[in-house]
């Protein structure tokens, strides 16, 4: 019963350096989303996606990029890091109906 | 421009005793609310929620009401526990044009629970 999974949940980055966070369900859901978290803010939508195949920008888009090929894997990719993308990252998941979004546990990322 | 306010950063209530938290939204698409709960290190929990269609839910100890003429929702904890202490936030989606998978969310409010 692992629901949402994310990796790593630690992170250090150097300015211009590239990574991919990992999240995966088991759920089946359709829907995948990736949030981030600045200290004392609410959660933004970076990317979502309502199906594999399918994704689309969200709030904050800008310095990342997203796939899906399949079901039950989501992964966000910064490119070029910049200390902006310093935050915590969560990757969620829900039915279509959406009436609650699954969370994983986060990942703490800091550009340096 | 926030769409979705909880406009106190903090509470603190005495356990056994009610906490209210209160959130405003300006956008009048939004016709589902929800609130979740986050203990540090550690994803968002989802809590309950209310329809548009409502004004009221109950889930055990937690109730949220919603006003939508004044744009306000507001999440009762009776009684609380220190175990609430968290922080909670509340959050916003429009089903207008198929978007009712995306969430809103406002800033949040700590919650602490004294014994």
């Amino acid at each position: 019963n692992a629901g949402v999974t994310q990796t790593p949940k630690f992170r250090i980055l150097k300015i211009g350096q590239s990574m991919t966070l990992q999240c995966t369900q088991d759920m089946n859901h359709n829907y995948m989303y990736w949030y981030r978290q600045d200290p004392g803010m609410g959660l933004k939508l970076i990317y979502y996606s309502v199906g594999a195949g399918i994704t689309d920008k969200g709030e904050v888009p800008n310095g990342y990029n997203v796939s899906r090929s399949t079901t039950e894997d989501f992964p966000l990719r910064l490119e070029l890091a910049a200390p902006s993308q310093t935050s915590v990252y969560f990757c969620a998941s829900s039915t279509p109906m959406n009436t609650e979004a699954f969370f994983g546990q986060g990942t703490r990322l800091t550009v340096v | 421009d926030q769409q979705v306010k909880q406009n106190s950063p903090s509470l603190s209530v005495q356990e056994g005793r009610i906490s209210i938290l209160n959130c405003d939204y300006t956008n009048s698409m939004f016709d589902y609310f929800l609130w979740y709960k986050k203990y540090p290190a550690e994803g968002p929990t989802f809590l309950i929620s209310i329809s548009s269609i409502k004004d009221k839910n109950e889930d055990g100890r937690f109730t949220v009401f919603l006003n939508k003429s004044a744009k306000h929702l507001s999440l009762h904890i009776v009684p609380s526990q220190p175990g609430d202490s968290a922080v909670y936030f509340c959050a916003a989606s429009s089903n207008s044009g198929g978007s009712n998978y995306k969430l809103t969310f406002g800033k949040g409010t700590l919650l602490t629970v004294n014994p």
